[in-house]
């Protein structure tokens, strides 16, 4: 079955400290990835998405994240890390190809707490 | 303007009782997602449906019940509400069905069964 891990339950970072999230993924077919954050209190929003092309996809507030395909990993960095970065962050993968039997389903990893301390 | 809403925002029911969440897009997506967050913020699709057409049915127990009137509204209807039920539910809509969509999430309802 498909399934999405992240490998970081809870981050704890002083301000300006370097940022990387760990996502592996188990499908061997063509996927697109996805970086979602929940700030507290708020909906989901995406920070970055791969499809095709560059593996290194850069999202918003200098997020970016590297798609490495032997691997099944796209980890999300940030060289330095903001107070206001404090949220859940969720690696998420969307499998198969597109046309009338794709449904558009994404699964989600378990999700990461990261708290930056001022 | 709100891009994708959920109603109510909380809801705290007694167990068998039978309760909705409304959710709408004002987007113009074709297709919409209901998802489960649970108390470890795991999120797990539930349905999904494409022009008012039920596409994804994951194994849900049949009290929970879509039902979606037009392509810019999904509702979620909850019969004979257990404890197990409680978690946050997020509404969600995407442009065309298709992995290679961003999907807009509403802001959750919390259900909490008493």
């Amino acid at each position: 079955a498909q399934s999405v891990s992240q490998h970081n339950h809870h981050v704890i970072l002083s301000e300006a400290a370097s940022l990387e999230l760990g996502c592996n993924y188990s499908y061997g077919g063509t996927v697109n990835l996805f970086w979602y954050v929940q700030y507290p209190g708020q909906h989901l929003q995406l920070l970055l998405k791969y499809f095709s092309g560059d593996p290194l996809v850069k999202g918003i507030k200098g997020f970016e994240a590297e798609f490495i395909k032997s691997k099944f990993s796209f980890n999300l960095r940030k060289p330095s890390v903001q107070w206001s970065d404090t949220a859940e962050y969720f690696c998420a993968v969307g499998t198969g190809l597109y046309g009338s039997s794709n449904t558009g389903k994404l699964i989600f990893g378990q999700g990461t707490t990261l708290q930056v301390k001022p | 303007d709100t891009a994708v809403s959920q109603t109510p925002k909380y809801l705290v029911t007694q167990m068998g009782n039978d309760k909705s969440i409304k959710c709408e897009q004002n987007l113009g997506h074709d297709t919409m997602y209901w998802y489960k967050q649970d108390s470890k913020k795991f999120l797990k699709i539930m349905f999904s449906y494409n022009n008012k057409e039920l596409i994804i049915n994951e194994t849900v127990p049949n009290r929970f019940s879509p039902k979606s009137p037009d392509k810019a509204h999904l509702n979620l209807h909850i019969n004979s509400l257990e404890l197990g039920d409680s978690a946050v539910y997020f509404c969600a809509s995407s442009q065309v069905r298709g992995i290679g969509n961003e999907q807009f999430f509403g802001p959750g309802t919390r259900l909490t069964v008493l």
